[in-house]
């Protein structure tokens, strides 16, 4: 079965740009997560999804930030006016959390996204 | 400040010795994940700890969780190239669908 994919595998763009950053999850997953991060540090927790809704939005940064997942599977992290402090690794786990009774959250990451605004 | 404090930083340890990486919270951990990342890659599951003195193997590497539920180490015995990489660990403190990550080990085998 195929894993978390994510495209594309790197994106270098010019600041004050806008850039889409896509997660295909697991099928059947209905929890979905974005994480950023940045050289020598874990993964910083940005958004969480719940089907299709943003059950928590809370690790976004600002309003620059924004995040659709409109038909509970593929996500797309959207950046507008893109700034140097964005780059980084954009990760994508999603997981079977809310689907089944279970105490434990076992995430599945996507190979990531590698994010360099210049 | 991190929630999640991992020790060391960085290891370099030759082929065939044994090592410890530890993961220490100041709160009670619901569930303790261990991961591992390669450059270029995303984060692979190792094992998850839940229960106060619980310890899982995997070939050759074992990871605990104290009784308390605030410290698990992540023991490799007998490295090798293979066991190179950065080692996370993320935390369940509130029993809820988000993790706490501590900010990796980075391991590197010398031959």
């Amino acid at each position: 079965g195929a894993g978390v994919s994510q495209t594309p595998s790197n994106k270098v763009t010019e600041k004050g740009k806008y850039v889409e950053l896509r997660c295909d999850p697991i099928s059947g997953h209905t929890a979905l997560y974005w994480y950023r991060q940045s050289l020598g540090q874990g993964p910083e927790f940005l958004i969480y999804f719940q089907g299709t809704g943003a059950a928590d939005d809370s690790g976004l940064p600002n309003d620059r930030f924004f995040a659709v997942r409109p038909e509970g599977s593929v996500s797309t992290l959207k950046i507008q006016r893109t700034e140097r402090g964005d780059s980084a690794v954009y990760l994508c786990a999603s997981s079977l959390w809310g689907r089944e009774l279970r105490s434990y959250n076992e995430q599945f990451f996507g190979p990531g996204t590698r994010l360099t605004v210049l | 400040s991190q929630e999640l404090e991992q020790s060391p930083q960085s290891l370099i340890v030759q082929e065939g010795k044994n090592l410890t990486i530890n993961c220490t919270s100041s709160k009670t951990l619901y569930g303790l994940y261990w991961y591992k990342q390669k450059y270029g890659e995303g984060l692979i599951f190792l094992m998850m700890l839940q229960k106060g003195g619980e310890e899982k193997s995997h070939e050759k590497i074992t990871a605990k969780l104290d009784e308390k539920k605030q410290q698990s180490s992540l023991h490799i015995t007998a490295s090798q190239p293979s066991h190179a990489g950065i080692y996370l660990c993320g935390a369940d403190m509130d029993s809820n669908y988000q993790l706490i990550w501590g900010a990796g080990t980075k391991l590197i085998i010398k031959p």
